[in-house]
């Protein structure tokens, strides 16, 4: 089976640019979860989804970050306009459900000069 | 305070000996509690999940875990150097949105030759 496959792996781009991730979740899981993992504070939790539908974001750090899911194959997280303080690994993750292990992607390493 | 806590390390071990990384959590309601490795520039990789209370054995690793001190373990016997990497605690805690998946900063160790 395919794992939870990100894009892009690596992304640097400038302040105030519009920034895309892509996610693919593992076929069958049900909850797909977006991390911010940074040295200072870690892996966060930003927002998860349970069948398509956003269930908590009350991680997701201001208004400039969007997510969304439009199928059960695929989300995105949006960073609009993006700053410096936004550079971290952002990671998806995808489970079957909210108690069972959950299975990270690759992350993708967003650098914001 | 933190809802999941860990001592950030380095903890520093000798090669064979045993290693003990340790995690204390908030919330009494929490059920289910993971430990996840992660090696440097790399994505967190389940090692063992634990739900009840007492210990829980796979191979060299094995999990603790007492509820009522809100507290899980981790126990790595005959470490190897490639048992170097962070090891991340993660809890399930209720929210109003459900169970969310919680990750302390980790503990970074080092097994020395």
């Amino acid at each position: 089976d395919a794992g939870v496959i990100q894009s892009p792996r690596h992304e640097v781009t400038e302040m105030g640019q519009e920034v895309t991730l892509r996610c693919k979740p593992i076929s069958g899981h049900d909850y797909l979860f977006w991390y911010r993992q940074t040295m200072m504070r870690g892996l966060e939790l930003l927002i998860y989804f349970n069948n398509n539908v956003p269930i908590d974001d009350s991680g997701m750090p201001e208004d400039r970050f969007s997510a969304k899911m439009p199928n059960a194959s695929f989300s995105t997280l949006k960073i609009q306009p993006s700053e410096p303080r936004d550079s971290a690994v952002y990671f998806c993750a995808s489970s079957r459900e909210t108690r069972n292990t959950i299975y990270f992607g690759e992350g993708s390493w967003l650098t914001v000069v | 305070q933190k809802e999941v806590e860990q001592n950030s390390g380095p903890l520093s071990v000798p090669e064979g000996a045993i290693a003990s990384l340790n995690c204390t959590y908030s919330d009494r309601g929490s059920q289910s509690f993971f430990w996840y490795r992660q090696y440097s520039g790399k994505s967190p990789e389940l090692i063992m999940f634990i739900y009840s209370n007492g210990d829980k054995e796979d191979g060299r690793f094995t999990a603790q875990l007492n509820k009522a001190s809100q507290y899980v373990s981790l126990l790595i016997r005959d470490s190897q150097p490639s048992d170097s990497a962070t090891y991340l605690c993660a809890v399930t805690i209720l929210t109003g949105g459900g169970n969310k998946l919680t990750f302390g900063t980790g503990t970074q160790l080092k097994v020395e030759l």
